[in-house]
């Protein structure tokens, strides 16, 4: 079955570095590649997402990218800001006719310090 | 719009006992997730429903059961809890097609913290 690793599993940064998280997955199939922010005590929450049709996607300050052929996919935080500390997961899937078998990775704890 | 709502918020059980949680959605999606989420794992699929009526084993099903006898309810049951069961549980939803999200996107409940000693 599918496998998803998430690295790094902490990461800290100063306020307006660049932050990026990179996954890999096992599963060639797979197609949807979201990625959710999980803030202390609060519910996953998707920020972005990517199919495997694109390679790249942006939503201001945030983007991910893919590589097929490698098989990973990251995220980039630009300008990050204190708000941005939170756990991140990506996640993979090769669901079909919509319902998503979703596979996380371990998730990264980012901390943005002042 | 309440969205994913999920009953209780926390629980303490002995070993040996059993509890229902509940997960409620109001937004007509056809497809229910539960997860659970322990530390350094990320979330890990217990079992979803893709419709009233059905239901399917995820990636760590033993120990849980569910029900789905409405398309708005979830319901995730532990019938002989274990120490092992102890974690922070997730109910999750998602459309049938798209809205204005991706069908893909999957809405989560607030999550319910179990304790079992």
């Amino acid at each position: 079955g599918e496998n998803v690793e998430q690295h790094p599993s902490t990461l800290s940064v100063q306020e307006g570095d660049s932050a990026v998280i990179k996954c890999t997955y096992s599963d060639s199939a797979s197609n949807y590649f979201p990625w959710y922010k999980q803030e202390l005590g609060k519910r996953p929450q998707l920020i972005i997402d990517i199919r495997s049709n694109v390679g790249e996607k942006k939503d201001q300050r945030i983007a991910v990218t893919l590589n097929k052929t490698a098989k990973h996919f990251s995220l980039h935080i630009t300008e990050t800001q204190p708000e941005d500390s939170a756990v991140y997961f990506c996640a993979a899937s090769k669901g079909s006719g919509g319902y998503n078998k979703l596979i996380f990775g371990a998730g990264t704890r980012l901390a943005v310090h002042p | 719009n309440a969205g994913v709502t999920q009953t209780p918020k926390f629980r303490v059980l002995k070993t040996g006992q059993s509890m229902t949680l509940l997960c409620a959605q109001d937004m007509n999606h056809e497809y229910m997730y539960w997860y659970r989420q322990d530390p350094g794992m990320g979330l890990r699929l217990i079992h979803y429903s893709v419709g009233e009526g059905t239901t399917a084993k995820g990636e760590v099903p033993d120990g849980y059961n569910v029900s789905r006898l409405k398309k708005q309810n979830f319901l995730l049951g532990l019938e002989s809890a274990a120490p092992s069961q102890t974690s922070v549980y997730f109910c999750a939803s998602s459309p049938s097609k798209a809205e204005r999200a991706p069908r893909e996107t999957q809405y989560f409940g607030p999550g319910t913290r179990l304790l079992v000693l």
